[in-house]
């Protein structure tokens, strides 16, 4: 069965510096991977993407990710965090044939001045 | 850009009141979705449709039921709403199987 798992349940890094959220899954085959981002009160809004081909996918407000077969990880990186980046972030996973998306339990990214 | 839009921000409603979410998306996107999402318990899907006047049951269907008539929109309906369905409601759409979802913003729900 697919699943999703970010190990860090939160994240406290200082304005400036480098980010990385971790994301594991399972899947059986080569799985469509989603970073989104929630702020607070808010919807979730996508930010990146990966179906195929180039292993590390630019995103949206800065961010990359980087798909590791061998790792079975899809973890989301940006080299200067800013404070507007504090909000949460779901990995997923989705398949081509299925209609349900897995999404991880979310890290929540805290940001000190 | 995709637009996803849910009637309601902040809801609230009295146990055992009949309760309508509705979710409308711009798109033309064939499948949407209905979440909640509690502290701690994470997105949980609720109910998906794929077509016109199709759905499907997601992990937690008990108590809800949808309505998808026009393309464009995918309804909730809570039956008869209790406390314990007290939670953030998210809808979805996705142009395709597995493909990334848009989300409106949200409605947070009361029930009293």
């Amino acid at each position: 069965a697919q699943s999703v798992t970010q190990p860090d349940i939160h994240i406290t890094v200082s304005e400036g510096a480098s980010l990385e959220l971790r994301c594991n899954y399972s899947y059986g085959a080569t799985p469509y991977l989603f970073w989104y981002v929630q702020s607070p009160g808010q919807g979730l809004q996508l930010l990146l993407k990966y179906f195929s081909g180039d292993t590390l996918v630019q995103g949206i407000k800065g961010f990359e990710a980087e798909f590791k077969r061998s790792q079975s990880s899809f973890n989301l990186r940006k080299p200067s965090v800013h404070w507007s980046d504090a909000a949460e972030y779901f990995c997923a996973v989705g398949a081509t044939g299925g209609f349900k998306t897995i999404f991880g339990a979310g890290t929540r990214l805290f940001v000190k001045a | 850009d995709v637009k996803v839009t849910q009637s309601s921000r902040y809801l609230v409603k009295r146990t055992g009141e009949k309760v309508f979410l509705e979710c409308v998306q711009d798109m033309d996107h064939e499948n949407m979705f209905w979440y909640r999402q509690d502290p701690g318990l994470g997105l949980r899907l609720i109910y998906f449709s794929y077509d016109v006047k199709m759905k499907e049951k997601g992990d937690i269907p008990e108590g809800y039921s949808v309505s998808r008539e026009k393309k464009e929109r995918f309804s909730l309906i809570l039956e008869s709403a209790s406390t314990n369905q007290t939670s953030m409601y998210l809808c979805a759409s996705s142009p395709g199987t597995g493909y990334e979802q848009y989300f409106g913003p949200g409605t947070r729900l009361t029930v009293t």
